[in-house]
């Protein structure tokens, strides 16, 4: 059973350009988080989606975005990129939207800008 | 709101020596509870879990027991090997308000010499 895949592995970018990761979670799978992860912050949640629907965001400016679509892939679009949104974006799906069941993690794309 | 605490690191150990990292919780009602690592260059892997009260997770000789009287789920190995050398991360998920994100702790860096 394959994993969580996140494409790109890695992405540079220039500052005031903008950025799209994707996600294809589990098969089966219908909820999809997205975190960033800093070494000043750590892990810090963007937002999820269940069923093609967001049903919660974190405190990002308007700047994050996703969504989710019919077969649960998911993107994420950053506009306007910042030196500070360098960072390893992490997706994770799971089953079922309550979360006591696992959630299972990608790889991440590491996302410099400069 | 919700939140967790995990002592902070780097933690140098011995091959063999016993392990310990701390990690406590404040949660409204009855959180999961999970404990993930992620090794170098990769996404996080969910270690073990724990759905309610005195509930024991394990998994590869990692222990943690859901403490609700002390809002705890500290990690415990009996002998540490080097491949256990990761970062550890302790994750809450909250439960009844289905928000479908978990809360981590800032992590906790563990090296094992040889």
């Amino acid at each position: 059973k394959a994993g969580v895949t996140q494409t790109p592995r890695y992405l540079i970018k220039t500052r005031g350009q903008q950025v799209t990761l994707s996600c294809s979670p589990i098969s089966g799978h219908r909820s999809v988080s997205w975190y960033q992860q800093t070494p000043g912050q750590g892990l810090q949640f963007l937002f999820e989606y269940f069923s093609e629907t967001q049903r919660n965001k974190g405190n990002f400016p308007g700047r994050f975005s996703g969504r989710q679509f019919s077969n649960s892939r998911s993107e994420m679009n950053v506009s306007t990129l910042e030196l500070g949104d360098s960072a390893l974006y992490l997706c994770a799906s799971s089953l079922e939207r309550e979360m006591n069941t696992e959630a299972f993690f990608g790889q991440g794309t590491r996302l410099t800008v400069v | 709101g919700d939140s967790v605490t995990q002592m902070e690191g780097p933690v140098t150990l011995s091959e063999e020596a016993f392990l310990t990292i701390n990690c406590t919780y404040t949660a409204t009602g009855y959180p999961s509870l999970f404990w993930y690592v992620q090794y170098p260059g990769e996404g996080l892997q969910l270690l073990l879990k724990a759905t309610k009260a005195d509930d024991k997770g394990s998994n590869k000789g990692f222990e943690a027991t859901y403490r609700k009287e002390t809002t705890s789920f500290h990690l415990e190995k009996g002998s540490v090997q080097v491949s256990d050398s990761a970062v550890y991360f302790c994750a809450l998920g909250p439960r009844g308000s289905t928000l479908g994100r978990l809360y981590f702790g800032r992590g906790t860096q563990l090296t094992v010499w040889p």
